[in-house]
């Protein structure tokens, strides 16, 4: 099984309001990604957490909000988003002691900000 | 400074015939690079992976080359089926992280349409 899930797999919302992405694994994968993608661009990561921890910032805003509850969860809280946030967002997860270095990515959330 | 590069952004074949994917790479730390397959609206499939000692990794139609000292990849997809068309993009990594995480870095992609 090499399922990663995402939801909602659709969310509009304002300017204003605060919404939660969330994401979820069950391969005993420790490391756990968040990556922004915009049309016909690349993914471009976020956030990475190993062990729960947060590892890796790429200086993205205070208003995206990463959390790992547990090691199979992952969420990204939102919160004052601006229209230009507006994209697909993925999870992805990897590793298992010695082997899964490769990640692997979740359907996604498409993200609209009005 | 775009490291990993995919200097074709489309790519059009006859069903059946060979596919040819290129990417080129110029951090000579990356020691681990992986493809994966997009469709539309859906997140990123994994394919097929390559550690840079190696020079060729085979699985089934799809065998990955590695050039080091040209700093250069490539996907081959034989034979090639409609069910390919998809956008394709090369990744590449230089280590992992503490624990274990991996930071990649993709390649802009490359359309390939499989003509019937």
């Amino acid at each position: 099984d090499t399922e990663v899930t995402q939801t909602p797999k659709h969310l509009v919302m304002g300017m204003t309001n605060k919404k939660s992405l969330k994401c979820e694994q069950h391969m005993g994968h420790r490391a756990m990604y968040w990556y922004k993608q915009k049309a016909k661009k690349p993914p471009e990561l976020m956030f990475v957490y190993s062990y729960e921890k947060l590892s890796i910032n790429e200086s993205v805003p205070s208003r995206f909000s990463p959390e790992c509850p547990n090691s199979s969860l992952l969420n990204l809280h939102l919160h004052a988003l601006q229209p230009e946030d507006s994209a697909l967002y993925l999870c992805a997860s990897s590793f298992r002691q010695g082997r899964d270095y490769e990640q692997y990515f979740g359907p996604g959330t498409r993200l609209t900000v009005t | 400074d775009q490291q990993v590069k995919q200097n074709s952004p489309s790519l059009s074949v006859q069903e059946g015939r060979i596919s040819i994917l290129n990417c080129d790479y110029t951090n000579s730390m990356f020691d681990y690079f992986l493809w994966y397959k997009k469709y539309p609206a859906e997140g990123p499939t994994f394919l097929i992976s390559i550690s840079s000692i190696k020079d060729k990794n085979e699985d089934g139609r799809f065998t990955v080359f590695l050039n080091k000292s040209a700093k250069h990849l490539s996907l081959h997809i034989v034979p090639s089926q409609p069910g390919d068309s998809a956008v394709y993009f090369c990744a590449a990594s230089s280590g992992t992280l503490n624990q274990g995480a991996q930071k990649l870095v993709f390649g802009q992609g490359t359309r390939l349409t499989i003509n019937p």
